[in-house]
């Protein structure tokens, strides 16, 4: 079955720098890749997300990349604000699968003011 | 748009007891849900996927007999944790989606604690 990994599993930046977090994933056959924010307590939010048809997308200061070759994308999020703090979570879908997601084990992000 | 409201935010109930918990899609119809287990610190653990109208599909060790899910209307689905014991205990989340290639858009979590 599908298996997503998620690096780095915590990441700090200074306020203003960018943060990249990293996914690969294992079935080929993958091909919807969505990012979620969680914050503390609260529901994971969907922020972005890309299509395997596309290599990138970018909304404002948030991106995410696609290597279909490689099997992994990326999410890219520059000049970081402290409300960017949160667990963020990559997970990957493939046709056929009822849209069900295999998640990551998620990445820890804190913006320091 | 895209909202789902889960129910209730919070439980705190004696072993034993059976624990009932709704999802709902408030602004479109969830031809999809989807629930989930997260344990503090962890990532999301897909336990089931429900279409509206037919039996739920299970992801492997999930027991089916102790996580009941009805999948009534395109806008309802319930989990039920039947007969809890403290190792149920857990955040509890549920997804819905319009739609195998549309987004996932989660509700809010029950936080389920048995004593």
């Amino acid at each position: 079955g599908e298996n997503v990994e998620q690096h780095p599993s915590t990441l700090s930046v200074q306020e203003g720098d960018s943060a990249v977090i990293k996914c690969t994933y294992s079935d080929s056959a993958s091909n919807y890749f969505p990012w979620y924010k969680q914050e503390l307590g609260k529901r994971p939010q969907l922020i972005i997300d890309i299509r395997s048809n596309v290599g990138e997308k970018k909304d404002q200061r948030i991106a995410v990349t696609l290597n279909k070759t490689a099997k992994h994308f990326s999410l890219h999020i520059t000049e970081t604000q402290p409300e960017d703090s949160a667990v963020y979570f990559c997970a990957a879908s493939w046709k056929g699968n009822t849209g069900k997601l295999i998640f990551g084990q998620g990445t820890t992000l804190q913006v320091k003011p | 748009g895209a909202v789902v409201s889960q129910h209730p935010s919070r439980v705190i109930c004696k072993s034993g007891t059976s624990v009932k918990i709704e999802c709902r899609s408030l602004d479109f119809q969830a031809t999809t849900m989807f629930w989930y287990r997260q344990f503090p610190k962890q990532s999301l653990m897909l336990m089931a996927t429900s279409n509206e109208g037919s039996k739920a599909t299970y992801e492997q060790g999930v027991e089916k007999d102790k996580f009941l899910i009805n999948h009534a209307s395109l806008t309802l689905s319930t989990l039920t944790v039947t007969s809890a014991h403290p190792e149920d205990s857990s955040f509890y989340i549920c997804s819905a989606s319009a739609g195998i290639s549309q987004p996932q858009h989660f509700g809010d979590g029950t936080r389920l604690s048995i004593l």
